[in-house]
């Protein structure tokens, strides 16, 4: 089974521009997570897609953040215009059930560094 | 507020000298406690869940453990292909289903 695939890996890109990360979960996994790591913090909730449907967004920290997730399958996280503090690795996740007493399948995260 | 600590913050081991990690909570309502492994440039990979205190789950050399206020990650005879980083994270609130994660214990298993 393919896992949860994000991209790019790595960006780069100046303070004011726009970025957006992909994630591709699990097919057929209904909940779709994100999350960050800011440099030397822990791991921090930024939202979680039941479908189509943004289930819980109490972690987005502003709203310079947009996520979308179309038809259920893949999601975008666009961060417009970027600011030096976004700088991170933002992780996505995918469970066939929110409960996840399966636990959640991680992709290997985009490192996102504004400078 | 929800909180949760894990310690060390790293730790280094020969291999075979079997240690345990630490996961402190302090949550309005545990509904389950989750144990992670991180490699370089990876994302988290799923070890265990916790739901109530006594529970204990094993796998190879890994064996986790509950009680009301911690948990604990005892790494039996480690192996240089434990090292990692180990995560905790525990939901709490109903209605929710986001992780509070702890800052992780850095584990190196020395040949």
């Amino acid at each position: 089974e393919a896992g949860v695939t994000q991209f790019p890996s790595h960006s780069v890109i100046e303070k004011g521009q726009t970025v957006t990360l992909r994630c591709d979960p699990i097919s057929g996994h209904d909940n779709l997570y994100w999350y960050r790591r800011v440099m030397g913090k822990e791991i921090k909730f930024l939202l979680h897609f039941v479908k189509e449907s943004k289930q819980d967004e109490s972690g987005m920290p502003n709203n310079r953040f947009l996520a979308e997730r179309t038809g259920g399958t893949y999601s975008t996280l666009k961060v417009q215009p970027a600011e030096l503090e976004d700088s991170g690795v933002y992780f996505c996740a995918s469970s066939q059930d929110g409960e996840g007493s399966h636990g959640y399948t991680f992709g290997s995260g985009t490192r996102l560094t504004v400078v | 507020e929800d909180q949760v600590t894990q310690s060390p913050e790293a730790l280094r081991l020969q291999e075979g000298e079997s240690s345990s990690l630490n996961c402190s909570y302090t949550v309005s309502g545990l509904r389950g406690l989750f144990w992670y492994r991180q490699d370089p440039g990876k994302g988290p990979e799923f070890l265990f869940t916790l739901y109530s205190a006594g529970e204990e789950k094993e796998k190879e050399r890994l064996k986790a453990t509950l009680t009301k206020k911690e948990s604990f990650l005892h790494i039996t005879a480690p192996k240089p292909e434990d090292s990692a980083t180990y995560l905790c994270a525990v939901r709490a609130s109903e209605g929710t289903y986001k992780y509070i994660f702890g800052t992780g214990t850095r584990l190196k298993v020395l040949a």
